[in-house]
């Protein structure tokens, strides 16, 4: 079975704190991807890794940026944390290549409340 | 642009009822579709999903959905809902090699005893 982990359930970080999120995956895969999740808003997009040292901004990257050093490991960093970064924050891995869009395998997510 | 609509937000169906969630997508080409499904606290399981072929696809957990082209949908059905089904569900589309996935905003199922 696919394994994606995420370093803590849940997070209380102050305002203007570096906050890095780690999410690590067992299958090899080449795709990592970062989500926030808000009520009503479903999963939107941070950040996405197509391999290491790649990434590409999803649809709100603005105030976060990412690191892959390690095929398995895809980090999320919030450079400065503001209160409107509290959210769910959800890590998921898939296959690449092929011409085909995989499906995507999560983690537990992190709930991080930015007081 | 992909874009996906869940038009219901929350739904509450009695244990043993059927049950229907609504998904509407916009995409010029032929998508690739996916249902999700959240329990509380935790991350999302895949349920089931439509690349081609058969536009009725079974997954897990005695669930079904029906791709139609021509009203753009793809709902997803289970004909009798158990109370370990109420969850989040989650809508998503992806394109041909785009790797990508845009989700839906979700519907929250309640299950009554």
């Amino acid at each position: 079975d696919v394994k994606v982990t995420q370093s803590s359930r849940y997070l209380v970080k102050r305002t203007g704190e570096k906050v890095f999120l780690e999410c690590v995956q067992d299958m090899d895969h080449e795709n990592m991807f970062w989500y926030r999740q808000d009520p009503g808003l479903g999963l939107r997009l941070i950040y996405f890794s197509y391999d290491v040292k790649m990434k590409e901004k999803g649809d709100i990257p603005e105030g976060y940026s990412v690191s892959r050093e390690k095929k398995e490991r895809f980090s999320l960093i919030l450079e400065s944390a503001s209160t409107n970064q509290t959210s769910m924050y959800l890590c998921a891995s898939s296959q690449g290549g092929g011409g085909l869009t995989y499906e995507q395998y999560f983690g537990p997510g992190t709930r991080l409340t930015v007081t | 642009a992909q874009s996906v609509t869940q038009p219901d937000i929350h739904i509450t169906v009695s244990e043993g009822a059927s049950l229907e969630l609504r998904c509407n997508y916009s995409y010029g080409a032929t998508p690739y579709l996916f249902w999700y499904v959240q329990s509380p606290g935790q991350g999302l399981q895949l349920l089931l999903k439509y690349f081609s072929g058969d536009t009725l696809v079974q997954g897990i957990k005695g669930f079904e959905a029906e791709f139609k082209r021509s009203q753009s949908s793809f709902n997803l059905r289970k004909p009798s809902v158990h109370w370990s089904d109420a969850a989040e569900y989650f809508c998503a589309v992806g394109k041909a090699a785009g790797n990508k996935l845009t989700f839906g905003g979700g519907t929250r199922v309640l299950v009554k005893p």
